[in-house]
């Protein structure tokens, strides 16, 4: 029973242009979500994060949405370049109980910018 | 580096072999914790730490799993009498917060652990 999902295995955008990926979460206790950014070869990095107390988080090109009541958030890239190309995780936790603030990720997203 | 650490990248293991995977946190970071990522798919939570103490084992496979953090920096993951499900890139992240959120988690870049 996954409680992050990414239902978009890939995408596919051309440079300049915007990338939207999606994540839809389950547990209505998350309150703090991030994406991560994923290389071949290398862990995840952190990208951008937001709270639950707000629905919209802006840094640089990259501004994370989020919807509460549809249990969903977005990561928009504008604009778009081919280094941007790697695997986007969407994460939650939960910082009360037993999760101590461990992030439930989802499968991810690979995204291709092409030039 | 002032990033997380972890030894080896690499790790080939014939089954039934006792292995050890090491992580050094980001320096001052009270929080750390262990994933296991298998392939194509989002990382899994495995036990977290807080300085010394493991506060959350829940997510370890099996009691041939094991981690240390004995003086709440370097932390070991021991994996005991090793099958070729455990095969898997293993992750540790670290942060600054005792556990209580709003603070991302900084990634090494894995040990990728093949077992034969």
């Amino acid at each position: 029973d996954q409680q992050v999902k990414q239902n978009s295995p890939s995408l596919s955008v051309q440079e300049g242009r915007i990338s939207i990926l999606n994540c839809d979460y389950t547990n209505s206790m998350f309150d703090y979500f991030l994406w991560y950014k994923k290389y071949p070869a290398e862990g995840p990095t952190f990208l951008i994060s937001i709270s639950s107390i707000k629905d919209k988080n802006e840094d640089g090109r990259f501004t994370v949405f989020l919807n509460k009541s549809a249990k969903h958030l977005s990561l928009h890239i504008v604009p778009s370049q081919p280094g941007d190309s790697a695997v986007y995780f969407c994460a939650a936790s939960a910082p009360y109980g037993g999760s101590q603030g461990n992030l439930i990720f989802g499968k991810g997203t690979k995204l291709s910018v092409k030039p | 580096g002032a990033g997380v650490s972890q030894s080896p990248r690499y790790k080939v293991a014939k089954r039934g072999q006792d292995v050890a995977l090491r992580c050094d946190p980001i320096s001052g970071h009270v929080s750390l914790f262990w994933y296991q990522q298998a392939l194509g798919q989002g990382p899994e939570f495995l036990t977290y730490f807080q300085n010394e103490a493991q506060l959350d084992k829940s997510g370890l496979p099996s009691d041939r799993f094991f981690a240390e953090r004995p003086e709440g920096s370097v932390s070991t993951l021991k994996i005991q009498r090793t099958q070729q499900e455990d095969s898997a890139v293993y992750l540790c992240a670290s942060s600054p917060s005792q556990g209580l959120g709003n603070q991302p988690q900084h990634f090494g870049d894995g040990t990728r652990l093949s077992i034969l």
